[in-house]
């Protein structure tokens, strides 16, 4: 089981579209997430794929065919400006666990 | 604040000391999890319990390193003869069986190993 995040760092300009990349390898059916860190603050939920949710603009739709969970919002704001991680809950031996992609540095500029 | 808390927030040690960090988990949840973090990486998985049992360790975690979590409610990961690699954030999560499976973190315990 993995998860990859292809890019380490994205930088773009506010109000700009922005797609953070999230591929995974998993063989059974995965419950996808996306985590949320900014500056100086503790990593939170942004979204569950389940719920088919829009946070704060983002959305994400999972693609089973292309194994991908990629993070998408149409117009980026400054505060925007934080770590990204993609991860994966799905069973490792007999216990459920949380499998981490090691992040998208978004940066939005002015 | 009924989220997860971790003490101490900092703790600063020198090479060989031994150090003990706290995570008190969201009152209802079963399930915690220690998680290491270094700069610029994603949260490393160190072990996790089901109330009082430890259920699993990451190989890469070496003898010096053991948790504890005797109530099934908050718990303990020490780190003994501390060399300067162990310098990271500690993260704790936890969450419930049979709830949803995110999981809810604290805010980290950043450690330094001069």
């Amino acid at each position: 089981q993995r998860v990859t995040q292809p890019e380490k760092l994205l930088s773009v300009f506010k109000g700009a579209p922005v797609e953070l990349k999230c591929n995974y390898s998993y063989s059974g059916s995965p419950e996808l997430f996306w985590y949320v860190q900014y500056s100086r603050q503790r990593l939170q939920l942004l979204l569950r794929h389940i719920s088919r949710e829009s946070i704060k603009g983002f959305t994400a739709d999972l693609n089973k065919g292309e194994t991908s969970f990629h993070l998408k919002k149409p117009f980026a704001q400054e505060e925007d400006s934080a770590m990204y991680y993609c991860a994966l809950s799905g069973y490792a031996g007999n216990n459920r666990k949380l499998i981490w992609g090691l992040g998208t540095s978004l940066a939005v500029n002015p | 604040d009924t989220g997860v808390s971790q003490n101490p927030r900092h703790k600063i040690t020198k090479r060989g000391q031994n150090v003990t960090f706290r995570c008190d988990p969201i009152s209802e949840h079963n399930r915690l999890y220690w998680y290491r973090q270094t700069l610029g990486q994603g949260p490393e998985f160190l072990t996790y319990f089901q109330n009082e049992a430890q259920l699993e360790k990451s190989r890469l975690l070496s003898d010096r390193f053991s948790a504890e979590r005797p109530k099934g409610s908050f718990s303990t990961l020490e780190i003994q003869r501390t060399e300067q690699g162990d310098s990271a954030m500690y993260l704790c999560a936890s969450n419930s069986q049979g709830g949803m499976n995110e999981q809810f973190f604290g805010p980290g315990t950043r450690l330094t190993v001069l």
